[in-house]
């Protein structure tokens, strides 16, 4: 198993509103990623866990909060977002084993979210 | 951190080689560089790194400049399938490590 599942993939919310996107990975990797991508822009780091520690947090606001209850699961939960938050978050997961030549990024598709 | 620079576009005839380069002057000695391709906004998808030395696999050949300043993706016959975004990416190690996209070229390969 090579994939990352994201979901839900599109998730539309009201600026009041709290949601959580999910990201499962079976692949044994023990780093976990958030990105997010607008429209026409690459991919911006937003965290990164490191054996389901939070080892890089890239002044990200708070209302967006990252949880990772274990080495598969990746959550971002999300409350009172705004309109310019509408964005595609991408998860990615790593090995994460001591580094070196085998270390890669394996991506999921994505939730598209919009923020109304 | 390291970082990276692309030609925003480029175009390419189907069946011909895709070169795309990729400016990383600032890169350290341990800093590694990865190619992904994006279509359609889906999640990017790995094509090849390397560190000093040339690479192939069954995608690509990654071309890397003797001072490691820059670096060339080798598409060698592309077809449609391989119009997308082609992002050029760091990875930095601190600790843990950070992948930093560059600003990607869009290549559009031409029937």
């Amino acid at each position: 198993d090579t994939e990352v599942t994201q979901t839900p993939k599109h998730l539309v919310m009201g600026m009041t509103n709290k949601k959580s996107l999910k990201c499962e990975q079976h692949m044994g990797h023990r780093a976990m990623y958030w990105y997010k991508q607008k429209a026409k822009k690459p991919p911006e780091l937003m965290f990164v866990y490191s054996y389901e520690k939070l080892s890089i947090n890239e002044s990200v606001p708070s209302r967006f909060s990252p949880e990772c209850p274990n080495s598969s699961l990746l959550n971002l939960h999300l409350h009172a977002l705004q309109p310019e938050d509408s964005a595609l978050y991408l998860c990615a997961s790593s090995p994460d084993h001591g580094g070196g030549f085998n270390e890669k990024l394996f991506f999921g598709s994505g939730t598209q979210l919009s923020v109304l | 951190d390291a970082k990276t620079t692309q030609p925003p576009s480029m175009d390419c005839a189907e069946g011909r080689a895709a070169n795309l380069p990729c400016n990383h002057s600032t890169i350290s000695g341990n800093e590694y560089v990865y190619w992904y391709r994006q279509i359609h906004s889906q999640g990017p998808q790995y094509i090849i790194h390397g560190l000093k030395n040339n690479e192939t696999n069954e995608m690509a050949s990654l071309i890397i400049t003797e001072d490691r300043k820059s670096s060339t993706l080798i598409l060698p016959h592309a077809t449609l399938r391989d119009t997308a975004v082609y992002y050029c990416i760091v990875r930095v190690t601190s600790g843990t490590y950070k992948y930093i996209f560059g600003t990607g070229t869009r290549l559009k390969v031409l029937a």
